[in-house]
């Protein structure tokens, strides 16, 4: 099984800063990673898929990259719902898997 | 508009069954496979099921083997989890969600459920 490690574990920034999140799979996933964010009480949402393309109606300010075993998850500008939970999820190889979470707080 | 709509959480005791339902609206079912991804309170997410658009694969993770079952009834655009001899561990928020591209289990969640809450407790 693929072991997806995120860190920070905890993010704290501030509205309109720049925020950078990361994922480490232990062995290369090509570019099969997926990023999700998910707010309290919701289910989690598709930000990016194939490691750097957004999701449809997914905003600019969000952007991802990597390839391989490294990966990152950017947000340019932080607004108010971005303060959340953020996953990774690798579809390369079976079963899939998710990093544990990072979560952006003010 | 992809819509997911679980039911069938509740209260159940250890060593119980439940089932889950999850109808889906708004894309043609049985081109996708459709999964079953899970929350512990205060936790990560797991993924726990999958079942190919025909039917003929299933997927369960090493976590719940032997107790949980997946199924789709393609008429109906309808997956079902079957969970037996519940375990106060599998307490969690189930979601429902779509594989993003026809035909594979090496997918991404495009769309989610709104989750449905199961709590194993005596």
């Amino acid at each position: 099984e693929i072991v997806m490690t995120q860190s920070p574990a905890t993010l704290s920034v501030s509205p309109g800063e720049r925020a950078t999140l990361s994922c480490r799979a232990s062995q290369s996933i090509n570019s099969n990673l997926a990023w999700y964010r998910q707010k309290p009480g919701q289910a989690p949402r598709l930000l990016i898929y194939g490691a750097s393309t957004r999701a449809t109606g997914i905003p600019a300010r969000f952007s991802g990259s990597g390839s391989g075993t490294e990966f990152a998850l950017t947000i340019a500008s932080l607004q108010s719902e971005d303060f959340a939970l953020y996953y990774c999820q690798q579809y390369n190889t079976w079963p899939l898997t998710f990093g544990g979470g990072t979560k952006v707080e003010i | 508009e992809v819509q997911l709509v679980e039911s069938g959480g509740g209260l159940v005791q250890p060593g119980g069954s439940l089932r889950l339902s999850c109808e889906a609206s708004g894309f043609t079912f049985s081109d996708y496979v459709m999964f079953w991804v899970r929350q512990a309170p205060g936790k990560g997410l797991e993924w726990v099921s999958a079942m190919s658009g025909t039917a003929f694969a299933t997927y369960i993770a090493d976590s719940v083997k032997g107790r949980f079952d997946i199924s789709r009834d393609n008429s109906k655009n309808t997956v079902y989890l079957q969970m037996n001899s519940l375990r106060a561990e599998d307490t969690a928020v189930y979601y429902c969600a779509k594989g993003a591209v026809g035909g594979t289990v090496f997918n991404w969640f495009d769309s989610w459920g709104q989750g449905t809450l199961v709590t194993v407790a005596s």
